[in-house]
């Protein structure tokens, strides 16, 4: 398997509050990416990073901010969580941009 | 928006039969395809990438690729219990992003 954490694996927190989820990879990859799963949408890209510092945003970037400040840690961030932030949410990584990617184990998160 | 399109099934397939799995995607510029197994409640794992028109195998898995008509395909010979799963399609898009069907549900009958 890709050496690919996240933390934590389960979060139930109340609306209104800021979360913080966190990716770490030991690959020394270059790109870094955040998705979020949901029933009858599928796998949607939040926000991908392209080395330290650089990150860009994906197709349901609202809501969410990402920071990458090392090669090895992606931060997603929900200023003010809200129900419909309530998902599984994964990190990727991959060694070249449309290349194949490696997901870890996954975020969940219930927003009450 | 490209998409990528599966049946979301479920597919139901006796115990050592092929398994075919679909996909479609709607940009013709795409080079990379990728086939990823999910089981429930875990997170999607590479099985398969495909680059080039034709057929690649890997053990019991075949994976199709034919640009013209933009059709991406993985045959599961063999079937196991164990194979049964929810089946991603990716594309990667012009952008270089990679593009994810929504996923066919495959059930394989002991």
């Amino acid at each position: 398997d890709a050496g690919i954490t996240q933390s934590p694996r389960h979060k139930v927190t109340e609306t209104g509050t800021p979360v913080t989820l966190r990716c770490h990879q030991t690959e020394n990859h270059r790109y870094m990416y955040w998705y979020r799963q949901d029933p009858g949408h599928g796998l949607r890209l939040i926000h991908y990073s392209y080395g330290v510092k650089d990150t860009d945003k994906g197709e349901v970037s609202d809501g969410y901010s990402v920071s990458r400040s090392k090669t090895e840690d992606f931060l997603l961030t929900l200023e003010s969580a809200t129900s419909s932030q309530t998902s599984v949410y994964f990190c990727a990584i991959s060694e070249y941009r449309g290349y194949e990617q490696y997901f870890g184990p996954g975020t969940r998160l219930t927003v009450t | 928006q490209k998409e990528v399109e599966q049946n979301s099934g479920p597919l139901s397939v006796p115990e050592g039969a092929i398994a075919s799995l679909n996909c479609t995607y709607s940009d013709r510029v795409s080079q990379s395809f990728f086939w990823y197994r999910q089981y429930s409640g875990k997170s999607p794992e590479l099985i398969m990438s495909i680059y080039s028109n034709g057929d690649k195998e890997d053990g019991r898995f075949t994976a199709q690729l034919n640009k013209a008509s933009q059709y991406v395909s993985l045959l599961i010979r063999d079937s196991q219990p164990s194979d049964s799963a929810t089946y991603l399609c990716a594309v990667e898009s012009r952008d270089d992003k990679i593009i994810f069907g929504k996923g066919t549900r495959l059930h394989i009958l002991p």
